[in-house]
């Protein structure tokens, strides 16, 4: 079952933070975060394990609520290059088979000078 | 670190010819790579699960006879797609990953149009 992410599309200035929602309706084992450029493969970003788990790097982080199945990126005074589509994916309390991510439907960010 | 390098980076052919793409990690031992399709402004969507030396597990809706994965080494995995028609061109993107409750690193995709 996919993950409904939000916004689906935002668009803001160079320096303006931003933030991206991921819910899920199922148990979530962890989440992880990508960046896809146009024509580009997806980067990875972060990944977020157990809940409450909060991460970040340059000014990028995340945070993972277990209990709400819900994690969000933050994106802190934003650059140029943080243009592009931003997609969580998400594992499931595992059933025994292979762990595996389903994507979210992908939120476009654009930044503009 | 954590490169995978997918190739051919891009094929038109025309219909009913079949068409493989390879998947390999450079740097690092795969046990387990995946491999996703993605239509233009959407999400990517699992096709199958590859682990080395083992059949792939294919998701639901997808033919096993059309798309023919062989993950034959720890380095390497190739999609093939067999008798090729219009409506299998789309952008093929693999990943590969060391372990689980780690990242999955991706190709730089296929993008295949059938003519």
């Amino acid at each position: 079952q996919q993950p409904v992410q939000s916004p689906q599309a935002v668009i803001l200035r160079e320096g303006e933070d931003a933030v991206i929602n991921c819910s899920s309706s199922k148990a979530l084992y962890s989440v992880h975060w990508y960046r896809q450029k146009h024509g580009e493969a997806p980067v990875f970003l972060m990944i977020l394990l157990k809940g409450g788990e909060q991460k970040g790097h340059d000014k990028i982080s995340a945070s993972f609520n277990e209990k709400k199945q819900q994690s969000s990126l933050y994106l802190t005074a934003s650059q140029l290059s943080y243009s592009g589509t931003y997609f969580c994916g998400t594992e499931y309390v595992p059933s025994g088979s292979a762990r595996q991510l389903t994507f979210g439907s992908g939120t476009q960010l654009t930044v503009l000078p | 670190g954590a490169v995978v390098s997918q190739h051919p980076s891009w094929v038109i052919c025309k219909s009913g010819t079949s068409v493989k793409i390879e998947c390999r990690s450079l740097d690092f031992q795969a046990t387990t790579m995946f491999w996703y399709r993605q239509f233009p402004k959407q999400s990517l969507m699992l096709m199958a699960t590859s682990n080395e030396g083992s059949k792939a597990t294919y998701e639901q809706g997808v033919e096993k006879d059309k798309f023919l994965i062989n993950h034959a080494s720890l380095t390497l995995s190739t999609l093939t797609v067999t008798s090729a028609h219009p409506e299998d061109s789309s952008f093929y993107i693999c990943s590969a990953r060391v372990l689980d409750n780690q990242p999955q690193h991706f190709g730089d995709g296929t993008r295949l149009s059938i003519l």
